[in-house]
């Protein structure tokens, strides 16, 4: 049961354009949620995130878009750099219980020069 | 961002045997500590979310006789692959999480991995 679906399984973008990577989630009861971004071998590493009260956050070049009604989220990368072509994950904690932590499957973002 | 150490980052145990893994928060203390594991080109599985001095809430499918997990003190979580066999072998990876105003956790941070490699 997978709650947390990036259904884009790669993505490339040219350097300089806008990405845009998509993420959507089943469970009304995630709360918080949360972009990484992943090289191989590695541990995720936090971009942004946003609460479920709020519709946008904004960090630099990196703005994370959350659409409660139709339990989807996006995070926009503008500029794209080379430096950002990586897996991107989107994650969602849940409240209920342990306050779990849950992943969607991951996007390659590639930035073509 | 804060910093979560994950030790080893490589380990070869044989087939039966067991192994120790440690997560440590080097610069907040973790309310809540995760544990997942990530098999090749897919997402990273949760295994278990653990809160401080209480036993962790194991993922569905997660045998917890097989991978234990002691979250002894806010800093420190350890995994402990009992048993191990070849089909264990993967790339186990902890989270930290920093709580907010609140208690609940608002930034989770990852350690490095562990490749595990069961011969």
């Amino acid at each position: 049961d997978q709650q947390v679906k990036q259904n884009s399984p790669s993505l490339s973008v040219q350097e300089g354009r806008i990405s845009i990577l998509n993420c959507d989630y089943t469970n009304s009861m995630f709360d918080y949620f949360l972009w990484y971004k992943k090289y191989p071998a590695e541990g995720p590493t936090f971009l942004i995130s946003i609460s479920s009260i709020k519709d946008k956050n904004e960090d630099g070049r990196f703005t994370v878009f959350l659409n409660k009604s139709a339990k989807h989220l996006s995070l926009h990368i503008v500029p794209s750099q080379p430096g950002d072509s990586a897996v991107y994950f989107c994650a969602a904690r849940g409240v209920w219980g342990a306050q779990k932590l849950v992943f969607g499957q991951g996007t390659r973002l590639t930035i073509n020069p | 961002g804060a910093v979560v150490s994950q030790h080893p980052s490589r380990v070869i145990c044989k087939s039966g045997t067991s192994v120790k893994i440690e997560c440590r928060s080097l610069d907040f203390q973790a309310t809540t500590m995760f544990w997942y594991r990530q098999f090749p080109k897919q997402s990273l599985m949760l295994m278990a979310t653990s809160n401080e001095g209480s036993k962790a809430t194991y993922e569905q499918g997660v045998e917890k006789d097989k991978f234990l997990i002691n979250h002894a003190s806010l800093t420190l979580s350890t995994l402990t692959v009992t048993s191990a066999h070849p089909e264990d072998s993967s790339f186990y990876i902890c989270s930290a999480g920093r709580p907010g105003t609140g208690h609940l956790w608002t930034e989770a941070f990852f350690g490095q991995g562990t490749r595990l490699t069961v011969v």
